[in-house]
């Protein structure tokens, strides 16, 4: 298994459909983040738990709704969905811990490639 | 707020050096990294500089100035492979590590 897993790759999903996507870490991480990447635009932190509590919420849409059950499973519910969310959804992980005692990159999985119609 | 600026694209020639610049603002800064996406593939980590200086990974080396906030990415024997884009992202603080990517570099590497 690679490191960090996501599914489905691609979804079509229509304005008034309900839809999950998930997140998997096989990395032993303790941090989990849903990044939106949109043509042109830099990558949007939307949400981010670290020990499975969620410590940031970037003024996303109520439409969108993280679930983590664990350390390594992360879930992003869309629900009512706009034709401008269409987009990428990457998911990533880290080893959450003090910035001055070191870097944790993130690692990245190939994410969900969202269109809203 | 954060913001980091960096070309849109760039181009060179494969076996040649190119430099890919990017300028910072930023509040509560611990470091400067850099990741590497192909099309259709995931963000992966390059490196990290949390101090001034130059760091060399084989053929990839990065820069910071944290009084000038800048840093460069600088790629030598330039690759087909390494035709991608490339993001500066500042490390800083809130609580947990939190990370702020620029729009992003187009390398295109041509014969």
């Amino acid at each position: 298994e690679t490191g960090v897993t996501q599914t489905p790759r691609h979804l079509v999903m229509g304005m008034t459909n309900k839809k999950s996507l998930k997140c998997e870490q096989h990395l032993g991480h303790n941090a989990m983040y849903w990044y939106k990447q949109s043509a042109k635009k830099p990558l949007e932190l939307m949400f981010v738990y670290s020990l499975e509590e969620r410590v940031e919420n970037n003024s996303v849409p109520s439409r969108f709704s993280p679930e983590c059950p664990n350390s390594s499973h992360l879930f992003l519910h869309l629900h009512t969905l706009q034709p401008e969310d269409s987009a990428l959804y990457l998911c990533a992980s880290s080893q959450d811990r003090n910035p001055n005692r070191g870097n944790s990159p993130l690692h990245f999985g190939n994410g969900t490639r969202l269109t809203v119609t | 707020g954060q913001s980091l600026e960096q070309p849109s694209e760039v181009t060179a020639v494969e076996g040649a050096i190119v430099q890919i610049n990017c300028t910072y603002q930023t509040s509560g800064f611990y470091g400067l990294s850099w990741y590497q996406q192909h099309d259709g593939g995931a963000p992966t980590f390059l490196s990290y500089n949390a101090l001034d200086g130059l760091e060399e990974t084989g053929r990839f080396s990065s820069f910071l100035s944290r009084s000038d906030s800048y840093g460069y990415l600088l790629l030598q024997e330039l690759q087909m492979k390494d035709s991608a884009s490339y993001f500066c992202a500042v490390v800083h603080s809130g609580g947990y590590q939190k990370v702020t990517f620029g729009t992003g570099t187009k390398l295109q590497v041509i014969p």
